[in-house]
């Protein structure tokens, strides 16, 4: 079947916009991550849905970043004023209820900030 | 609170040697762990993982890893490296039922012909 899937596969814009980001997770997964991986890093945790409700967003680092999951499976990750330093690779990844220690990533958005 | 931490952030082997990637990981409860590979530009795929059982864990592509929870290290290793092998590799930890992950900084493997 298919895999989780993210939309655009690179975005550039300029200091100050506002970008969304989309993730199509796998068909049934309730469970979606978004994660940040900055170059020559790992990823880092930013929010967690299980279903259509944020039951972790401990990661975000500040209120410019939000995210939404309104019907349980497409999400949005959106930032607004974006900074040079948000800059990065966002991944999303998502797992099922019967192997919620799993996670399926994404091939991830490129976001380059000038 | 979970952390990892990946030994050496390249590694160069030659084609046939054996692939040695060291993770130690800090856990404040019983540790999920996790080997993550990712090609150029693409996604991070799964390995290994361990949950709970047998120490010694197979993966994909003739991986294994083995918990050891006197020395906090789940070491990654290969007994014969391919070509195929030259990517980033990612160890990773969460709780046992918060699965959020927290990777290390990644080790980047060449395979020298």
């Amino acid at each position: 079947g298919a895999g989780v899937s993210q939309t655009p596969s690179n975005k550039v814009t300029e200091k100050g916009k506002y970008v969304e980001l989309r993730c199509d997770p796998i068909s049934g997964h309730t469970a979606l991550y978004w994660y940040r991986q900055s170059l020559g890093q790992g990823p880092e945790f930013l929010i967690y849905f299980q279903g259509t409700g944020a039951a972790d967003d401990s990661g975000l680092p500040n209120d410019r970043f939000f995210a939404v999951r309104p019907e349980g499976s497409v999400s949005t990750l959106k930032i607004q004023r974006t900074e040079r330093g948000d800059s990065a690779v966002y991944l999303c990844a998502s797992s099922s209820l019967s192997s919620p220690d799993t996670q399926y990533f994404g091939p991830g958005t490129r976001l380059t900030v000038l | 609170a979970q952390s990892v931490t990946q030994l050496g952030s390249h590694v160069s082997v030659s084609e046939g040697a054996l692939v040695l990637l060291r993770c130690n990981y800090s856990s404040s409860v019983p540790p999920y762990l996790f080997w993550y590979v990712q090609y150029p530009n693409q996604g991070l795929q799964l390995l290994l993982k361990y949950t709970t059982g047998a120490t010694l864990v197979k993966g994909i592509n003739g991986f294994e890893a083995e918990f050891k929870k006197s020395e906090t290290s789940f070491h990654l290793t290969k007994p014969s490296a391919h070509m195929s092998d030259a990517a980033e590799y990612f160890c990773a930890v969460s709780g046992s039922n918060d699965y959020k992950l927290s990777f290390g900084a990644g080790t980047t493997v060449t395979v020298r012909a």
